[in-house]
């Protein structure tokens, strides 16, 4: 199966901007693969903030955008506040099995 | 409310066998795609098993194929996962997954001697 790849770590300062990335050891990562991304916080259950890419939920903060960037998928935070801190998971697509990233510990410092 | 909520959870020997259920309120699954997901302790998330709207297409992960069944009944509004054969490396709380949401709030399976 795909390999999925996450930063593992990564760090912005409150108000800064930062953009996770979500690649994928078989090539590029496209719109075919519909790229979600979810927030993990600390005891609590993972919740989508992205999903098909660059699609919103009601209750993803605006400050959340998703794009594909340079072959892989992306999801930019900018104006980061201190509740963005959290673990965060892309979820790629594989003509129907499914892989996640191994996650990037965002930190806000 | 439209949220999905996980049950069945439990400590298991292993070689034993348990069946998740995922039921839904506040919408119809039988217009969603559904999936199960898992996390380890300590660990990042697994992507499970998938099945589609009307359980003609079934995808599962190689670390579970041959050992879990997932499966859907979309008259009772709620997903399944019979697993069998089940190892300590299963240990996890196992999470349903509408997409492109909800997500339950999962249930801890232990699997241990």
């Amino acid at each position: 199966q795909a390999v999925v790849t996450q930063e593992p770590s990564l760090t912005v300062s409150p108000g800064g901007t930062v953009t996770l990335t979500c690649g994928s050891t078989t090539g590029a990562v496209t719109s075919g693969h519909y790229p979600y991304w979810f927030q993990q916080k600390p005891g609590q259950a993972p919740r989508a903030i992205i999903y098909n890419t660059s699609n919103k939920y009601s209750w993803t903060p605006a400050r959340f955008s998703g794009s594909l960037l340079g072959g892989k998928a992306a999801l930019t935070l900018s104006g980061a506040q201190p509740e963005d801190e959290a673990d965060y998971y892309c979820l790629l697509y594989y003509s129907g099995v499914r892989a996640f990233g191994g996650g990037t510990k965002l930190t806000v410092l | 409310e439209v949220q999905l909520v996980d049950s069945g959870g439990g400590l298991v020997q292993p070689g034993g066998s348990l069946r998740l259920s995922c039921a839904a309120s506040g919408f119809t699954i039988s217009g969603h795609n559904m999936n199960w997901v898992r996390q380890a302790p300590g660990k990042g998330l697994e992507w499970v098993s998938y099945i589609n709207t009307d359980s003609t297409i079934i995808k599962y992960a190689d670390s579970v194929k041959g050992r879990f069944t997932v499966s859907r009944d979309n008259a009772k509004n709620s997903l399944f996962l019979q697993m069998n054969g089940l190892r300590v490396e299963d240990t996890a709380v196992y999470y349903c997954a509408a997409d492109p949401a909800p997500w339950g709030q999962g249930t801890l399976v232990t699997v241990s001697s």
